[in-house]
């Protein structure tokens, strides 16, 4: 079974800043998707952005980027200019190719960001 | 366009009571699904439904069972409720896209205590 690992529980980030989540994954699978999801307070979860493990571009979206290194089974997020709406936390997802729906989720980061 | 609803946003029952959590999306979209988040912890899968008509267990279906009711709605029943099931539960639905790519895009959550 596939496994997601976010071994930063907390991190705080100041204004403008830019910080970078970690999330590493086990997978013996070589066709599958990652995701970035954003939950602030009010519960609803966000698409932040999506990587495809057969793209060996890291995706990019706006202020948010991945550094995704397949071989080493590790997908981190950057978030560049961080905004006080960025606080939240943060879920790493893993999903199969061939799984449709079924995704793992890491335990979340929670991300403070301060004025 | 209202994406994913659900009710009640929170609710509080007594062990042995039994409440259906109701969903519905306006996405014309065929999957569905029912995660549940502990505190401190990422979503896990309860049950999916890749059509109308079908279902399929997750990772933790005990105690749970769920109604693909048409395409639009997807329910989620405790039977008898117990107080391990306190938790946020989120509704999700996805698009298929070409490639198999897939964004699921979540309801709200509903709170459930169970005292």
């Amino acid at each position: 079974a596939q496994t997601v690992t976010q071994s930063q529980p907390e991190m705080s980030v100041q204004e403008a800043e830019t910080v970078t989540l970690s999330c590493t994954y086990d997978t013996s699978e070589s066709d599958y998707y990652l995701f970035w999801y954003k939950q602030p307070p009010s519960r609803q979860m966000i698409l932040v952005i999506r990587q495809e493990a057969y793209k060996q571009q890291n995706a990019t979206e706006n202020r948010f980027s991945v550094n995704f290194q397949k071989a080493a089974k590790s997908f981190s997020l950057k978030i560049s200019d961080s905004q006080l709406g960025d606080a939240a936390m943060y879920f790493c997802a893993y999903r199969s190719a061939g799984n449709a729906g079924k995704s793992t989720f890491g335990d979340g980061t929670t991300l403070t960001v301060k004025p | 366009n209202a994406g994913v609803t659900q009710t009640p946003k929170f609710q509080v029952l007594k062990t042995g009571q039994s409440m259906t959590l109701q969903c519905a999306q306006d996405m014309n979209h065929n999957s569905m699904y029912w995660y549940r988040q502990d505190p401190g912890m990422g979503l896990r899968l309860i049950y999916y439904s890749a059509s109308e008509g079908t279902t399929d267990k997750g990772e933790v279906p005990n105690g749970y069972n769920v109604s693909r009711l048409n395409k639009r709605e997807f329910s989620l029943r405790l039977e008898s409720a117990a107080p391990s099931q306190t938790s946020v539960y989120f509704c999700a639905s996805s698009e298929e896209l070409a490639g198999g790519r897939e964004t699921q895009y979540f309801g709200p959550g509903t709170r459930l205590l169970v005292l």
